[in-house]
């Protein structure tokens, strides 16, 4: 059965800092993994999906890489911004019908 | 982009009582969604997969005579609530996989049930 663990559960840091946020899964037969941002009492927004053939995937001040032999991916948010304080959540596609397997998330808050 | 639409965002309820959250997909169609379910504090489990003109399937431990799901149409799926208590109160969220290339799932808001 597949399992998703994020790591940490939380973390608070001072705007600026670049940090890394973890995801881990224990069977690397997966379809693709995306990374999503949810704010308190609200959906989820799509930040990165990475196919399973793929590495990693950027968009803007966020990277995300995946080794799936090793079952990990991370998320790594670059210059952190007050902005960017929300929980986010790792989920894993197991086979391609789109029945998402998720993390139990990282609370991330940044301070100015 | 695509979106995707929930509503109510919130909803209080009596116990006893039915309730139902709507689920569509604004630009695109989807043959396929699927409902969601979200305990504070905790992650997201998926309860049921809604199957556009056939019967919902349900993962295990989820209540398919408690959570009627409909799929009537390929822009629109419902989730009914029957017989509501107090622990069904919940975050409930639905998803849809998009049309086009990347297989981007998109997230409906969410709705917000309190059974009182």
């Amino acid at each position: 059965k597949q399992e998703v663990t994020q790591i940490p559960a939380a973390l608070s840091v001072p705007e600026g800092e670049n940090l890394v946020l973890n995801c881990s899964f224990t069977d690397s037969a997966i379809y693709n993994l995306q990374w999503f941002r949810q704010d308190p009492g609200k959906g989820l927004t799509s930040l990165l999906l990475i196919q399973s053939s793929q590495r990693e995937q950027t968009s803007g001040r966020l990277n995300a890489s995946l080794d799936k032999s090793s079952g990990r991916s991370t998320l790594y948010i670059a210059a952190s911004q007050p902005g960017d304080s929300a929980t986010y959540l790792c989920a894993v596609n197991p086979g391609g019908y789109n029945k998402l397997i998720f993390g139990a998330g990282t609370r991330l808050a940044v301070h100015p | 982009g695509a979106v995707v639409s929930q509503h109510p965002s919130r909803v209080i309820c009596k116990s006893g009582t039915s309730v139902k959250i709507e689920c569509r997909s604004l630009d695109f169609q989807a043959t396929t969604m699927f409902w969601y379910r979200q305990f504070p504090k905790q992650s997201l489990m998926l309860m049921a997969t809604s199957n556009e003109g056939s019967k919902a399937t349900y993962e295990q431990g989820v209540e398919k005579d408690k959570f009627l799901i409909n799929h009537a149409s390929l822009t629109l799926s419902t989730l009914t609530v029957t017989s509501a208590h107090p622990e069904d109160s919940s975050f409930y969220i639905c998803s849809a996989p998009g049309t086009g290339s990347g297989n981007t799932i998109y997230f409906g808001e969410g709705s917000w049930l309190t059974v009182v």
